[in-house]
């Protein structure tokens, strides 16, 4: 069963960027076609952040797409997000997902989930 | 960005109650429609597919239907487990975007 295991700073300075690492277990990289963040406003709304194939190939939300580099490391199993110009309406919890066997875009597998605060 | 409208937002139900939440994207997305189940600290789960297609190891008193534009998710008989919120997604379009979510609150 593919577990992930997200890893970075909680808590990142006003302007400052954030960097998450998400780790793939029980299974490969290759195993799901594309690799995603999203994020949960503390009220509970989700945000789709984007995605990255394990070739590197990526899509963005166009709304933080100028802000957000996702890219991926099959070697070491891993992927990443970097989100610059972080601001307090930035402050969620970010999570990855991949997909699942069952079709694209369906989010199967999450990781723990990273609460992100952005204060100085 | 295709806007997915849930109702209603909160829905106050017992245990053994058939419950329905509703769908609405702002435009047709076939049925690449997904929903997720999400407990308290927990991380979302996804219990549906396509529109209709159940995930392994959910129980058959979820399921899903529609097409196009509106879409319904119905718990034939909740159960305790199933006091949740609950999302729908659409899968299609990018960028992949949420309802704002229907929480199942004890009556």
């Amino acid at each position: 069963q593919v577990q992930l295991d997200q890893s970075g700073p909680r808590l990142v300075k006003p302007s400052g960027t954030l960097s998450l690492t998400c780790g793939i277990s029980g299974g490969s990289i290759r195993s799901s076609h594309w690799w995603t963040w999203v994020r949960q406003s503390p009220g509970g709304d989700l945000e789709w952040i984007g995605e990255v194939h394990f070739s590197g190939g990526t899509n963005y939300n166009p709304s933080l797409q100028s802000r957000v580099n996702i890219s991926v490391d099959t070697s070491r199993h891993q992927f990443f997000l970097k989100m610059s110009s972080m601001t307090a309406a930035d402050t969620a919890f970010y999570f990855c997902a991949g997909n699942g066997p069952s079709a694209l875009g369906v989010l199967t597998y999450w990781g723990q989930g990273s609460l992100v605060t952005v204060s100085s | 960005d295709i806007q997915m409208t849930q109702s209603p937002s909160t829905l106050s139900v017992s245990v053994g109650d058939r419950v329905t939440i509703t769908c609405r994207a702002s435009q047709t997305i076939s049925d690449w429609l997904a929903w997720y189940q999400q407990k308290p600290g927990k991380v979302p789960k996804v219990l549906i597919y396509r529109t209709s297609s159940i995930m392994s190891g959910v129980p058959s008193r979820f399921s899903g239907s529609g097409a196009g534009t509106e879409f319904t998710l119905t718990i034939s008989s909740l159960q305790p487990d199933d006091f949740a919120t609950y999302y729908c997604q659409q899968h299609i379009h990018y960028p992949y975007t949420f309802g704002q979510g229907t929480k199942l609150e004890i009556k």
